[in-house]
């Protein structure tokens, strides 16, 4: 079965600062989302990419996905305190299907 | 627009005893899926429907069920409660079951005593 591992599993960084959180696969990554969830609420839907070499951006917050469709990452750049939460990432099992399989999330904490 | 809505947001409940947790999608929205949610991990896929019809199934015990009305609004039902059963679940709606962004509600918080 499918794993998601991310990196680092928490983040502590200086408001202002630019971060990166990374999303590795244990098998080929058919569509991949990124959530951000405040403790213990919802998930909010950032961006969802599908195609290898993929590249989204959203104000501060871009996120690609590699060529060998096995990893992703999420960069936040000038990191804000509205960006602390808990970034999560999610693959489908496999093309063409939503059961998602999540992350364990990386807990993101912006120091003022 | 609404977003997808989930009812209760939170309840307690004792072992053995049942629940039944309700979602309803975005507008327009035709698949349902439901997540559980353990404290410090991801989420894990328990079902989907689309069209009320089963599209998938986790690995979860047949103490879950669900079903989706033609409303397109979903119901998860959870018998013989146990401990291990308190968690976040969480509702997703998309507009199809393969395709597309998935959005999820805020979720019915289960406390199982």
């Amino acid at each position: 079965s499918q794993e998601l591992e991310q990196s680092p599993q928490s983040l502590i960084v200086q408001e202002g600062k630019n971060l990166t959180i990374n999303c590795t696969s244990s098998k080929t990554l058919y569509g991949l989302y990124w959530y951000k969830q405040k403790y213990g609420e919802g998930l909010i839907f950032l961006m969802m990419l599908q195609k290898g070499g993929e590249e989204k951006s959203h104000e501060k917050i871009t996120a690609k996905l590699d060529e060998k469709k096995q990893q992703s990452s999420l960069h936040i750049t000038a990191s804000q305190p509205s960006h602390a939460g808990i970034y999560l990432c999610g693959a489908a099992a496999f093309q063409g299907a939503q059961k998602l399989v999540f992350g364990q999330g990386t807990r993101l904490t912006i120091n003022p | 627009d609404a977003g997808v809505t989930q009812s209760p947001t939170h309840l307690i409940k004792t072992r053995g005893q049942q629940v039944t947790l309700r979602c309803s999608p975005i507008s327009g929205h035709k698949s349902v899926s439901w997540y559980q949610q353990v404290l410090g991990q991801g989420p894990q896929f328990i079902f989907q429907y689309y069209e009320k019809e089963e599209r998938g199934r986790g690995n979860f015990p047949d103490r879950f069920s669900a079903r989706q009305f033609p409303n397109y609004s979903s119901e998860l039902n959870v018998n013989a409660l146990l401990l291990g059963d308190s968690a976040l679940y969480l509702c997703a709606s998309s507009y199809t079951p393969g395709t597309g962004e998935l959005f999820f509600g805020e979720g019915s918080r289960l406390t199982v005593l």
